[in-house]
């Protein structure tokens, strides 16, 4: 099947500090990917859907500035966590839709595990 | 957007039969059911899908009733290693499709 990674797989930062998660379709092309963060024995809460070539659209609630997505090409999607603080510690996920396949073509990167000090 | 329901949690051996139901009653026409899987620390897995009746893989079958409004995802003789969180999602898997997760299933299989 389709493959998605994210890298990288974890990441510890300072507070303060900018962190950038890059997601990849390895063997397909996605127009459109999403952006998930997962809290501790929580489900997965949607942030922001990315559509390659044009603005995020971010979920109630997230902030756009905080949160900056970039999906400049079509196997490709970036989150930027600026100015990371402690309660943005989260494990990360993004999954990617190929357009080409039927229905079940939703795949899930492995996340990325952000730690802020 | 159809809402899901499903137990919070569900308990099995090792060997026996799980099944894991899922309520979607304001489910739409053009709405797939999706089984996914999800270990500690990892993204989530799909696992089956299905529109109506039943579907079977590899892994699981999904069987879906007439109307709809529900789904029941059946593991066959659990291992260890089945043991995970288990997410239904309902949507029309075509471009507009935001998926969305419910609390999912957590379902621990005992020795």
């Amino acid at each position: 099947g389709a493959v998605v990674s994210q890298h990288p797989s974890w990441v510890i930062c300072k507070s303060g500090t900018s962190v950038k998660i890059e997601c990849r379709s390895l063997d397909f092309q996605a127009t459109t990917m999403f952006w998930y963060r997962q809290f501790p024995k929580q489900s997965l809460m949607l942030m922001a859907t990315s559509n390659e070539g044009s603005k995020a659209t971010y979920e109630q609630g997230v902030e756009k500035d905080k949160f900056l997505i970039n999906h400049a090409s079509l196997t490709l999607s970036t989150l930027t966590v600026t100015s990371a603080h402690p309660e943005d510690s989260s494990f990360y996920i993004c999954s990617a839709r190929d357009l080409a396949g039927g229905p079940d073509t939703q795949y899930f990167g492995p996340g990325t595990r952000l730690t802020v000090l | 957007l159809a809402k899901t329901t499903q137990p919070i949690s569900m308990d099995s051996y090792e060997g026996q039969e799980v099944n894991i139901t899922c309520s979607h009653n304001n489910i739409a026409t053009n709405d797939y059911i999706t089984w996914y899987q999800q270990f500690p620390s990892q993204g989530p897995r799909f696992i089956i899908q299905g529109y109506k009746t039943k579907v079977t893989n590899e892994v699981a079958s999904l069987f879906i009733p007439a109307d709809r409004k529900s789904s029941t995802l059946s593991l066959p003789r659990v291992s260890l290693s089945d043991t995970a969180v288990y997410y239904c999602l309902v949507g029309d898997m075509g471009g507009s499709y935001i998926p969305t997760f419910g609390r999912g299933t957590s379902l621990i299989v005992h020795p």
